[in-house]
């Protein structure tokens, strides 16, 4: 079974400053990973993936993240935050094979702007 | 167009009632899951539906049920409601079936309060 680990629950960052918001996982298979973020009484809305291919993915709004196979991680970082960044981030993972398992989330990491 | 919704938005219940949420998925996507968001929280798979099979099932009980209807639009309904159910009821619709990537586009959700 697949499981997901956000290591920090909370993340307080300076404006302009920038983040990693960590996430490791573990499954026996090949994965699919993904960042979402959610705002204040909002759905959650897709940041980046990572399918297959490079290792290095860049999603929406500065967001990039890494793939390291070795290290089980799919780290999200930003060189600059904004006071917009402020919201819950969950990593995810898919194990693919038509959805049937549907996405496992990790617990989130709220990520705080200190002006 | 119009992205994911869900209905009601707000709904309070008491202990052994029935709930009933309603979702839209996004026009042309034939899959439809639903996720249960508990405050604090990453959202937890509940059920996949696709052309109106269920394709998937998280580890829920049997109190929790849902079906496609011939428009892609889905129901989940919940019985003997307990304190325990009070989440944000997420939707998520995405185009594909087989293949799948897990990439999905979420509702607001429905927010369950049960008393």
């Amino acid at each position: 079974a697949q499981s997901v680990t956000q290591l920090d629950s909370q993340v307080p960052v300076f404006e302009e400053a920038p983040v990693e918001l960590r996430c490791n996982y573990s499954s026996s298979v090949s994965v699919y990973l993904f960042w979402y973020v959610q705002y204040p009484n909002q759905g959650l809305q897709l940041l980046l993936k990572y399918l297959s291919g490079s290792t290095l993915v860049k999603g929406i709004n500065g967001f990039e993240a890494e793939f390291n196979k070795s290290q089980t991680s799919f780290h999200l970082r930003k060189p600059s935050v904004h006071i917009s960044d402020t919201a819950e981030y969950f990593c995810a993972v898919s194990e693919g094979g038509g959805g049937a398992d549907g996405l496992t989330f990790g617990k989130g990491t709220h990520l705080i702007i200190q002006p | 167009d119009a992205g994911v919704t869900q209905s009601p938005t707000h709904l309070i219940k008491t202990r052994g009632q029935h709930v009933t949420l309603r979702c839209s998925p996004i026009s042309g996507h034939k899959s439809v899951s639903w996720y249960q968001q508990v405050l604090g929280q990453g959202p937890q798979f509940i059920f996949q539906y696709y052309e109106k099979e269920e394709r998937g099932r998280g580890n829920f009980p049997d109190r929790f049920s849902a079906r496609q209807f011939p428009n892609y639009s889905s129901e989940l309904n919940v019985n003997a409601l307990l304190l325990g159910d009070s989440a944000l009821y997420l939707c998520a619709s995405s185009r594909l079936g087989t293949g799948y990537t897990g990439e999905l586009f979420f509702g607001e959700g429905s927010r369950l309060t049960v008393l």
